[in-house]
């Protein structure tokens, strides 16, 4: 079974810009969680998608945003980029057994590089 | 708020030395605990999980962990290290809401460096 896929792995954008951000999910998997990991602040919680609709949602502000399209796949967006945006963006995605979550599984992640 | 702790930003061991890896966790209600390893430059790779049950876990490539419930604790061990568990080890809680655990809340990992 292939893994979690995250496309594109690099991007480089300047400030102002937006980004789109693709995640692929391990078939059959409904859940995407999406992360944000930077040296100063570690892994953050961004959004939770499940089934096209949010059900968690980190502390990070409204220029970052998500969407889940009915085959689970997954986009984030960040626009008017700012340099502290640079990061490694993780995607991961979760099956449910019984209305009950399992662990994640996460894919490779997506370098941003905010210049 | 729930918060996750690794007390410990750097370790370094010889390789065939046993190792532990330190998490506290704050958390009201039984938590869902995960370790997770990332290699350079790659995404997470779930070494074991805690849900319930028996609070001594076994994972892959050989560790485990155990949960203490009196001291919040979740401590990843290795009885022999490999050059190759050189990477950064992240300890996370899950929130479970509703059955979720698409929001996992991380420690600040510990780099882990083996010496030949």
């Amino acid at each position: 079974k292939a893994g979690v896929t995250q496309t594109p792995r690099y991007l480089i954008k300047t400030r102002g810009q937006q980004v789109t951000l693709s995640c692929s999910p391990i078939s059959g998997h409904r859940s995407v969680s999406w992360y944000q990991q930077t040296p100063g602040q570690g892994l953050q919680f961004l959004f939770e998608y499940f089934s096209e609709t949010q059900r968690n949602k980190g502390n990070f502000p409204g220029r970052f945003s998500g969407r889940q399209f009915s085959n689970s796949r997954s986009e984030m967006n960040v626009s008017t980029l700012e340099l502290g945006d640079s990061a490694l963006y993780l995607c991961a995605s979760s099956f449910t057994v019984a209305g009950q979550d399992n662990e994640q599984f996460f894919g490779p992640g997506t370098r941003l590089t905010v210049l | 708020a729930q918060s996750v702790t690794q007390p410990d930003i750097h370790i370094t061991v010889s390789e065939g030395a046993s190792l532990e890896l330190r998490c506290n966790y704050s958390y009201g209600a039984t938590p869902y605990l995960f370790w997770y390893v990332q290699s350079p430059g790659q995404g997470l790779q779930l070494l074991l999980k805690y849900f319930s049950g028996d609070t001594l876990v076994q994972g892959i490539k050989g560790f485990e962990a155990e949960f203490k419930r009196s001291q919040s604790s979740f401590n990843l061990r290795k009885p022999s290290v490999h050059w190759s568990d050189a990477a950064e080890y992240f300890c996370a809680v899950g929130e479970g809401y509703g059955g979720s655990q698409g929001n996992l809340i991380f420690g600040k990992g510990t780099k882990l460096s083996v010496k030949p």
